[in-house]
Order: C-alpha cells, then structure tokens, then sequence
C-alpha cells in the first residue's frame, strides 16, 4: 500500500543534540512538506520541497534543516539552535503538476530534555 | 499569506447532535481541504473541495469560494467523532507552487 513513513514515532533527546526525523514517501508524490505542531495549537509550515535537490523555507525555519536527495525521503533535523524543539512533527506530500490534495504521516513526538 | 479561520475553537456535543463548523480564508485559493485529527495525532482526510457540495456518510462539506468559506457539517455524531477538525486552504505561492495554510483547529468532544 502507498503511503508516508515516518520514524520513529516516539523520540528522546537531550538538548544541545542535532536530530534527525525521517519521512519516506513512495506514492511518487513530487512535492513534500514538514509541519510543526504545539499542544492545541494548528499546523505551521518549516520547510518544502517541490522536486529533488530543492527546498525552500516555511514560515518557521529557524533552527530546522532539510535534504531532498531523493525523491522519496525528506529528512527533517533539528538542531541545537531550535529553542523549544519539543513538539509533534508531521509530514507531508501530493503532486505538484496539478492542485491535489495533501497526504500525511503518523507524525513523530520529539521531546527534548 | 492567506489567513484562515476557524470557527468555533471547541465544541461540545452530546452524541446523536448535528453540528457545523466554519473555515473562512481571506483570499481566494485554488482548493480547500479538511481533515480530521484523532486522538493519536493521525491526520485523516475527510475532504477536498474547492467548491460546492460533497457527502461521506454523516459527514458533508460544502465550499463557496467566491464568499471565501467552507462548512462542514457532521449529523447524528458519534463519540469517533471527537478530535480536532482542521481545514487547510491551497494558496498558490510564487515560483508555481502550492503552500497549504492550516487554520487552527475546532476541537470537538462528542460525550455519550
């Protein structure tokens, strides 16, 4: 079955580490996006790519960076300049040739101590 | 950007009610998502619709763009029901892409 991956679901940190969460898509989607999301609070946008090899920042990419490598995985780390790392992490894809709409993953809780 | 708004912000019903929430977004967009966020954090999507009416069972969305809002409605709720609903409105940014901009939320709690 097609969808998004993301790994791992839960993950512990300890601060002034960089971490990497993992996306991996094989729905042959171009375009990927990663959310952040606070305790009842609604999405915001970090970064996106719409094909390999480019990404562009989102309205809070700060202290985040990504790789589009291949087309499939979308790695987001978050490093040690992030000031309040802790929070639900969702990622995103659709295809970008035409408006479509928007496919999730599990999301990964990132808690730092 | 384009901004979207959510209304109302929680929401509490017994179960067995009807209920509607509104998605207003303050430019217009190329399409209108809505999805459903359970307990776990899964986002599901429920809709896209960039206008008129669609039906899923006791779930309905209806989106007017020229007005700029969406509805969505859920008859005979049930206690699955409760999460947050979120919409998402496509805006089309420069250099041809398609940003979503997520509103931020109705939480709805359907008691039984």
């Amino acid at each position: 079955d097609g969808g998004i991956t993301q790994s791992p679901k839960y993950l512990f940190r300890k601060e002034g580490q960089n971490v990497t969460l993992s996306c991996e898509q094989n729905l042959n989607h171009d375009a990927m996006y990663w959310y952040r999301q606070d305790p009842g609070q609604g999405l915001r946008l970090i970064y996106y790519s719409q094909i390999v090899n480019d990404f562009q920042k989102g309205d809070i990419a700060e202290g985040y960076s990504v790789s589009r490598e291949k087309k499939e995985s979308f790695p987001l780390t978050v490093t040690s300049a992030q000031k309040n790392p802790t929070a639900f992490y969702l990622c995103a894809s659709r295809l970008s040739q035409v408006v479509s709409p928007l496919h999730f993953g599990n999301g990964t809780r990132l808690t730092v101590t | 950007g384009i901004q979207v708004e959510q209304s109302p912000p929680d929401l509490i019903l017994q179960e067995g009610a009807n209920s509607t929430l509104r998605c207003n977004f303050s430019d217009s967009v190329n399409n209108l998502q809505w999805f459903h966020q359970n307990p776990w954090g899964q986002l599901i999507n429920l809709f896209y619709i960039p206008s008129g009416t669609k039906q899923n069972g006791r779930l309905s969305a209806t989106t007017v763009a020229t007005e700029r809002y969406s509805l969505l409605y859920i008859s005979s709720s049930q206690t699955t029901d409760s999460g947050v609903y979120f919409c998402a409105a496509h805006d089309h940014a420069s250099g041809g892409s398609y940003i979503p901009t997520f509103g931020r939320g109705t939480s709805l709690i359907v008691h039984p």
